[in-house]
């Protein structure tokens, strides 16, 4: 079956960058996301890359694919106060055609003033 | 993006009552819709994928006659919790989809429901 995992906790200092680590098993992956959330909220999709790519940036956000090591990752850049939140990456197996996402448990980014 | 509502925000109810969360898509058509329960520092984990006009596939260990869900237009799904223990209070999040599994999901802000 699917399986994604992360790291539960995270903590830098404004300004830094912040890299946070998710791995899954389901080589048929055809997206794989990041989403935001903020305590007692929703999710809000940050990024998203395709399977094919090995990178892809969005001003502050750098995300990186490793699909031989299925590995995938989120770099946030100068990293904000605001930017503390729990982040989930997510997957979707291509087999999936309903398109359901499986997510990972979270990480809690905790960034310090 | 899109804007999907779930209403309400929360909501307390006693042992034993149902209780109705309603998951709108404010200004596209959502083919799709997908219910989450997500309990405190764990992650989100599905219910149940519903299309308009038809019945929602439940995943399994979901017990469908407890958890009602209904996708009776392409901008309205209700999940009702039916006769709510306190080991269902969660906090649960929907989802709508306007197309293929190509296609963003958009995420509602979630329902905290405690039920005592």
């Amino acid at each position: 079956g699917e399986d994604v995992e992360q790291s539960l906790f995270l903590s830098v200092r404004e300004g830094d960058s912040s890299v946070i680590n998710c791995t899954y098993t389901d080589s048929s992956s055809t997206y794989l996301y990041w989403y935001k959330q903020e305590p007692g909220a929703g999710l809000q999709l940050l990024t998203y890359i395709f399977s094919n790519m090995d990178m892809k940036q969005d001003q502050r956000l750098t995300v990186l694919l490793n699909k031989k090591d299925k590995h995938l990752s989120l770099r946030i850049a100068d990293t904000q106060t605001g930017d503390s939140a729990i982040y989930f990456c997510a997957e979707t197996p291509l087999w999936n055609q309903g398109g359901k996402l499986i997510f990972g448990q979270g990480t809690e980014l905790s960034v310090k003033p | 993006g899109a804007v999907v509502s779930q209403h309400p925000s929360w909501v307390i109810c006693k042992s034993g009552t149902s209780v109705k969360i309603e998951c709108r898509s404010l200004d596209f058509q959502a083919t799709t819709m997908f219910w989450y329960r997500q309990f405190p520092k764990q992650s989100l984990m599905l219910m149940a994928t519903s299309n308009e006009g038809s019945k929602a596939t439940y995943e399994q260990g979901v017990e469908k006659d407890k958890f009602l869900i209904n996708h009776a237009s392409l901008t309205l799904s209700t999940l009702t919790v039916t006769s709510a223990h306190p080991e269902d209070s969660s906090f649960y999040i929907c989802s709508a989809r306007g197309g293929g599994s190509d296609t963003e999901a958009f995420f509602g802000q979630g329902t905290r429901l405690t039920v005592v």
